[in-house]
């Protein structure tokens, strides 16, 4: 079985630009989500999806990051613009119900 | 702050001894669940236990739940240097949302 795929894998970007990242989650799970991990800490919800519909964005700064899922499949996060402290490992997670969550290996963000 | 908070925040053991990780929480949970992130990677579900299960047992995991003190521990017996990664708890209080705890960073020397 496939896992979570991400890209890119890393990113580096100077303050105010935008930048997007992508996911596939594995085939099946309707359940996606999107964290931050900041370096030292736990990831943190940003943004979970159920089939193409948002179930939870309480934790997403709307106001910079956006996401979508559509068909309910891959999805994308876009962050624009950037600032310093959106430095961080953006992780990709699918499940296929309400217990176990795959993540992907992320995506680490360095804004200069 | 974060639901979860693991204790120590760094541990350092030789091969073959046993790692003991707690972790303590704020609120009820539905389910409490411990995961594996090594460096540089995405993190891998290691074992999940129940509100009203006191201990469970995968492979040479051994976690246990005491809700009236709000915390959990992971022991990990007989340790190897590939255990080396970071272990972060996990609660829930019966929706999909987790939150995750600050990690505790295990190192073991060969």
């Amino acid at each position: 079985e496939a896992g979570v795929a991400q890209s890119p894998r890393y990113k580096i970007i100077e303050k105010r630009q935008s930048v997007a990242f992508w996911c596939n989650p594995i085939s099946g799970h309707a359940t996606l989500y999107w964290y931050q991990q900041i370096l030292g800490q736990g990831p943190k919800l940003l943004i979970q999806f159920q089939n193409n519909g948002v179930v939870d964005d309480s934790q997403l700064p709307k106001d910079r990051f956006s996401a979508e899922r559509l068909k309910g499949v891959d999805s994308t996060l876009k962050i624009q613009p950037a600032k310093l402290e959106d430095s961080a490992v953006y992780l990709c997670a699918s499940s296929p119900n309400i217990y176990e969550q795959y993540f992907g290996p992320g995506t680490r963000l360095t804004v200069t | 702050s974060q639901q979860g908070e693991e204790d120590p925040q760094a541990l350092s053991i030789q091969e073959g001894e046993n790692a003991t990780m707690n972790c303590s929480y704020k609120t009820s949970i539905n389910n409490l669940q411990w995961y594996r992130q090594n460096s540089g990677r995405g993190l891998v579900h290691l074992i999940l236990i129940r509100s009203n299960e006191r201990e469970k047992h995968s492979g040479r995991l051994r976690v246990t739940l005491d809700t009236s003190k709000k915390s959990s521990s992971l022991l990990i017996t007989a340790s190897r240097a590939a255990d080396t990664a970071s272990y972060f708890c996990a609660t829930d209080d019966g929706g999909s949302r987790l939150t995750f705890g600050e990690g505790t960073q295990l190192t073991v020397n060969p």
